[in-house]
């Protein structure tokens, strides 16, 4: 299995709301990113887990909680977010965090709307 | 902070071959990637190639790297339609945690 998976694919929510999106893969990676990427623009590193442990968090606002249950999941939790927030969001995974290769393997997004 | 710069856009004949260039910045970078988006999806990876090698060729896509310019290229051979989407360069850097810098992307469209 050489597949990163996402849902849901497509997400609408009020800026009340409280909801999360899910990544899984299988290959055995030990590191998962997030990902944000605007329309026309490249992704923007948002979250690393390495080793199930939170090893970079890019200045994201509170309003974005990943968690990393076990390695194989990420989640990210949404609470309280802004239009502005409305993006793809990619999860991506790599064999191990740390220096070297990284070759990431993405999945498909998740496409947010935030009214 | 330091970029990683590209061509915007590029338009060829199906049939032809596309280069798609690219610069970056930082000498320590270790790997350098190609990736692959078509609209509403997420990113394919290509290829990469190591800094201590000059050229990878893997089918239709040729990658060459000019370590002294800091210079990364894909050549497409016999570019397709299916070929369309926007083509993404990213470095990985060897300083601290190994993360990739992505460039901003090239849109290739191919025309019948």
């Amino acid at each position: 299995d050489t597949e990163v998976t996402q849902t849901p694919k497509h997400l609408v929510m009020g800026m009340t709301n409280k909801k999360s999106l899910k990544c899984e893969q299988h290959m055995g990676h030990r590191a998962m990113y997030w990902y944000k990427q605007k329309a026309k623009k490249p992704p923007e590193l948002m979250f690393v887990y390495s080793y199930e442990k939170l090893s970079i968090n890019e200045s994201v606002p509170s309003r974005f909680s990943p968690e990393c249950p076990n390695s194989s999941l990420l989640n990210l939790h949404l609470h309280a977010l802004q239009p502005e927030d409305s993006a793809l969001y990619l999860c991506a995974s790599s064999q191990k965090g740390g220096q070297g290769d990284n070759e990431q393997f993405f999945g498909p997004g998740t496409r947010l709307t935030v009214l | 902070g330091e970029d990683v710069e590209q061509s915007l856009f590029l338009s060829v004949r199906e049939g032809d071959s596309s280069v798609i260039n690219c610069t970056y910045t930082d000498s320590s970078s270790t790997y350098l990637y190609w990736y692959k988006q078509e609209p509403g999806a997420g990113l394919q990876l290509l290829t990469y190639i190591f800094s201590n090698m000059d050229m990878k060729q893997d089918q239709r896509l040729t990658v060459l790297l000019n370590k002294k310019d800091k210079h990364l290229s894909l050549r497409i051979a016999d570019t397709q339609t299916g070929d369309s989407a926007i083509y993404f360069c990213a470095e990985s850097r060897l300083t601290g945690y190994s993360t990739l810098t992505f460039g901003k992307g090239t849109m290739l469209l191919v025309s019948p």
